[in-house]
């Protein structure tokens, strides 16, 4: 079982916008600003896109954007396309000593 | 712009030893803890170990903990994991990243037969 609670898919429709949800506790998104999101595809690396809750490193597209509230962070990418299609991962900062993880969402474009 | 490049990863029989390595430019690295994470086949993301900016304190998951050593030399800006008695549960690709979260490596590949 995972430390993070994320769904295990969600789906949307090319154009649509879809918001990914990760929970935690006060121990972790509660209590720190460094959530990252990670994008996999198959059979590929995951990659970074988003990190400090709302950062996006260079060359990630302005249509992945990231928040937080209490102890949910939350990943939305709007104008789905078809190549968004692929799982995501959540992290969290829990302490110097430790790094928590959402056990994956997978997303499907309709 | 951050960059994380791991190396290392390699078929290794079960018992036996490997260390990685992750070089680091484009941030000021002897400022910043660091952490290994690695995915399992199949499976999702799962943190190994930290070390703090100056290399003082590290932390290991209990999976690995006794087997797994964590270092780093800041005059290099590099990362190593070095493990030991390796087993099958620790097949995975093993990434590089800031311990906050802003950087991130391609990963590198331990292979550990069952």
């Amino acid at each position: 079982q995972s430390a993070l609670t994320q769904p295990a898919s969600v789906s949307g429709s090319p154009g649509q916008s879809i918001t990914i949800s990760c929970t935690g506790t006060s121990s972790d998104i509660g209590k720190y600003n460094y959530v990252s999101w990670y994008q996999q595809h198959p059979d590929k690396a995951p990659r970074l896109i988003i990190y400090d809750v709302v950062d996006r490193p260079s060359g990630v597209s302005n249509r992945f954007s990231g928040s937080k509230s209490a102890y949910t962070a939350s990943l939305t990418i709007s104008g789905l396309q078809a190549d968004d299609e692929a799982d995501y991962f959540c992290s969290s900062y829990a302490s110097s000593g430790t790094l928590v993880f959402g056990g994956g969402t997978r997303l499907t474009v309709l | 712009e951050v960059q994380l490049v791991e190396s290392g990863g390699d078929l290794v029989q079960p018992g036996g030893s490997r260390r990685l390595s992750c070089a680091a430019s484009g941030f000021t690295f002897r400022n910043s803890a660091m952490s290994w994470v690695r995915q399992a086949p199949g499976k999702g993301l799962e943190w190994v170990s930290a070390i703090s900016a100056n290399g003082d304190s590290t932390y290991y998951a209990d999976s690995v903990q006794g087997r797994f050593t964590i270092s780093r030399d800041n005059s290099k800006s590099t990362l190593y994991l070095q493990m030991n008695s390796l087993r099958g549960g620790d097949t995975a690709s093993y990434y590089c990243r800031t311990h906050t979260g802003g950087g991130w490596g391609q990963g590198t590949l331990v292979t550990v037969p069952s």
